[in-house]
């Protein structure tokens, strides 16, 4: 049982160029989560989805887009990467209605954007 | 409304003496307070967690009080040992929304 799978698991880059995160669960979630660590900062939301086809914005969301054509899969776009997007980036999958929002999260992806 | 707040931002014990995390919300509508235990390189993984109404849940030495007046909640880890070393987020959720405190980093001496 895979879980949560994040791809890739570093990546660098240089300013203005674009790139893509992919987060693929196995669990039948129906909520997938986007999360930025840095330090002293905690886990802030960018982007998340209730279920295929759809998505919201959290607290973080400018410079990123998200796109959730598949149950499965939840993926993260950055477009014109800038220094400050140099993160590591969380994917969680929780399952809902009903029961307790408990999240599965991925192994992370570190970004580095020079 | 929608911040939890944490403290300390580290703490350093010594093998099995007491950790202490205390978190903070304001929001009341939050049902679900859940605690994520993260180690280097890793994902944060769901520790143990407590719904409003109960004011003490158990499991092992990991031990979760609430104070449902205060709007404050704590994690207690008991015989603290260095693999409990990690980093330890509290949270707050309703629904599909779920609010992260800052996270302290617990470092545990042998």
């Amino acid at each position: 049982n895979a879980g949560v799978t994040q791809t890739p698991k570093f990546r660098v880059l240089k300013t203005g160029q674009s790139m893509t995160l992919l987060c693929a669960q196995d669990m039948n979630h129906e909520y997938m989560y986007w999360y930025r660590q840095d330090p002293g900062m905690g886990l802030r939301l960018i982007h998340y989805s209730v279920g295929e086809g759809t998505t919201a914005k959290g607290e973080v969301p400018d410079g990123y887009n998200v796109s959730r054509l598949k149950k499965q899969n939840f993926l993260l776009g950055l477009e014109s990467a800038a220094p400050s997007q140099t993160s590591v980036y969380f994917c969680a999958s929780s399952t809902r209605p009903g029961g307790a929002n408990v999240l599965t999260f991925g192994a992370g992806s570190r970004l580095t954007v020079l | 409304q929608q911040q939890v707040k944490q403290s300390p931002q580290s703490l350093i014990v010594q093998k099995g003496g007491i950790s202490i995390i205390n978190c903070a919300y304001e929001n009341t509508a939050f049902d679900y307070f859940p605690w994520y235990q993260q180690f280097p390189g890793k994902g944060p993984a769901l520790l143990i967690a407590i719904r409003p109404d109960v004011s003490e849940k158990k499991e092992g030495r990991f031990t979760i009080s609430f104070n449902k007046s205060a709007k404050q909640f704590s994690l207690h880890i008991m015989d603290s040992q260095p693999g409990d070393s990690a980093t330890y987020f509290c949270a707050a959720s309703m629904g599909q929304n779920i609010v992260f405190g800052p996270g302290t980093r617990l470092s545990v001496l042998p």
